[in-house]
């Protein structure tokens, strides 16, 4: 089955260090891998997307994502966290079972940054 | 959230009635998608539409419905069959499907936050 994981519930960093946010994937044929960020009560925003060719991914706001095939991961990073980038992170792949081109969601990661 | 809009942002619903959000976008877009979100359970998708005059269900269609008379208009009735309609509902819109996987980043509108009261 199609499926995404991001492992952790909430990430804490320090303003000013570099953070990771973890995704896994497991889906048939080639992946095609998106973030997203999300506000308290805001819609979802789009920050970056994998479909091919360089496997470092470089997005909105500085952040980025590597993804790498034989881990079926595309983890989200960010050299230097901003208080700022306090906010709910998903993951998805692109569902390429069938026709129907839906998209697989995670259950999403909270990240906050303390000062 | 620019190019979609979802009305109202809050809405407030008596047990028993049928109420509809309202989701437009002016990006020419040719699929758009409801999603539902609950705490800790991430989106779910309600109803989703490649064309105009065309939709699907997606996981949790029961007790909801949609129509798609014009391109860019995606309205969702939550019924009084939906037994537990609290939650915000999100309204996502992408490029033609059949064509390259490029095209189909989903667009989100800012949410309506639905109440029962």
């Amino acid at each position: 089955a199609q499926s995404v994981a991001q492992p952790e519930d909430q990430v804490n960093v320090a303003e000013g260090n570099p953070l990771t946010v973890k995704c896994t994937y497991s889906v048939s044929g080639n992946p095609y891998l998106f973030w997203y960020v999300q506000y308290p009560n805001r819609g979802l925003q789009f920050l970056l997307k994998y479909i091919t060719g360089d496997n470092l991914v470089k997005g909105s706001y500085g952040f980025e994502a590597e993804f790498n095939k034989s881990q079926t991961s595309f983890h989200l990073k960010k050299p230097s966290a901003l208080v700022s980038d306090s906010a709910l992170y998903f993951c998805a792949v692109r569902d390429n079972a069938g026709n129907n081109r839906k998209l697989i969601w995670g259950l999403g990661t909270s990240l906050a940054v303390n000062p | 959230d620019g190019g979609i809009t979802q009305s109202p942002k809050y809405l407030f619903r008596k047990e028993g009635q049928n109420v509809t959000l309202s989701c437009e976008q002016n990006l020419n877009h040719d699929a758009m998608y409801w999603y539902r979100q609950d705490p800790g359970q991430g989106l779910r998708l309600i109803y989703y539409s490649q064309i105009v005059n065309d939709f699907q269900k997606g996981d949790i269609a029961e007790g909801y419905s949609v129509s798609r008379e014009k391109k860019e208009s995606f309205p969702l009735t939550v019924t009084s069959a939906q037994k537990n309609p609290t939650a915000f509902y999100l309204c996502a819109s992408s490029g033609f499907l059949g064509a390259t996987p490029s095209t189909d980043t989903q667009y989100f509108g800012p949410g309506t936050r639905l109440t029962v009261l």
